[in-house]
């Protein structure tokens, strides 16, 4: 079935550093990949998506591209702040099943110190 | 526009009690998931509907939980008897249809199984 790996957390950084959180995906067919974000005591909430290899999503200044070759969608940012300290969740849909269905990854929790 | 709403945000119960949550999604949308999270993993797909129809159950265990979205609108996820085990946060999300891959995400439940 479809999985997606995720880079072991917790991941600590000091603001202004460069943030990586590798993403590997197992799954048959072509399926859309997406970052999704928890931030304490809230829902998930979509943080950027690709639907097609070599597209690259981005949002607040985060961004991933999606790689056939690799099955990877690592999220990036150049200059992380205090405010993203936050889970993230890399996931999946497999349009080519009957349903829609999300799979996560375990999350990696990143904490950002002043 | 207003967002995913659930409720209750806490719960605490003891082993064998039931509990019920409810959802109420986004205005319009037809497609609403309930997912399971347990603590340190990432959310996993207990059931999907499209309006009042279930599309997935497969993950559900269906011994001890039942949901229901009476009109294609508000969902009712209920456990009996609730078991240590599904101390966890109980997600809902929508979208406005299936062939869609975006969904929105509500704050969650977390259920205390004690």
């Amino acid at each position: 079935g479809d999985s997606v790996t995720q880079m072991e957390g917790p991941v600590t950084l000091s603001e202004e550093a460069f943030l990586t959180i590798n993403c590997t995906y197992t799954a048959t067919g072509y399926p859309s990949l997406f970052w999704y974000v928890q931030y304490p005591g809230e829902g998930l909430q979509l943080l950027l998506k690709a639907t097609k290899a070599d597209d690259k999503g981005s949002n607040k200044g985060f961004e991933a591209t999606y790689r056939k070759e690799t099955t990877s969608f690592h999220l990036e940012k150049g200059s992380v702040q205090v405010s993203d300290s936050a889970v993230y969740f890399c996931a999946l849909i497999n349009s080519g099943g009957s349903n829609y269905k999300l799979t996560f990854g375990k999350g990696t929790l990143l904490t950002v110190n002043p | 526009e207003a967002g995913v709403a659930q409720s209750p945000r806490y719960k605490i119960i003891e082993k064998r009690q039931s509990v019920a949550f409810w959802c109420n999604p986004i205005s319009g949308h037809a497609t609403l998931y309930w997912y399971q999270q347990i603590l340190g993993q990432g959310p996993k797909l207990l059931i999907q509907f499209q309006n009042n129809g279930v599309v997935d159950d497969s993950q559900l265990p269906k011994d001890r939980f039942s949901a229901e979205r009476l009109k294609g609108v508000d969902s009712t996820l209920k456990i009996q008897p609730a078991k240590l085990e599904d101390s966890a946060v109980y997600l809902c999300a929508s979208s406005p249809t299936t062939g869609t891959n975006e969904q929105y995400f509500g704050p969650g439940t977390r259920l205390t199984v004690t």
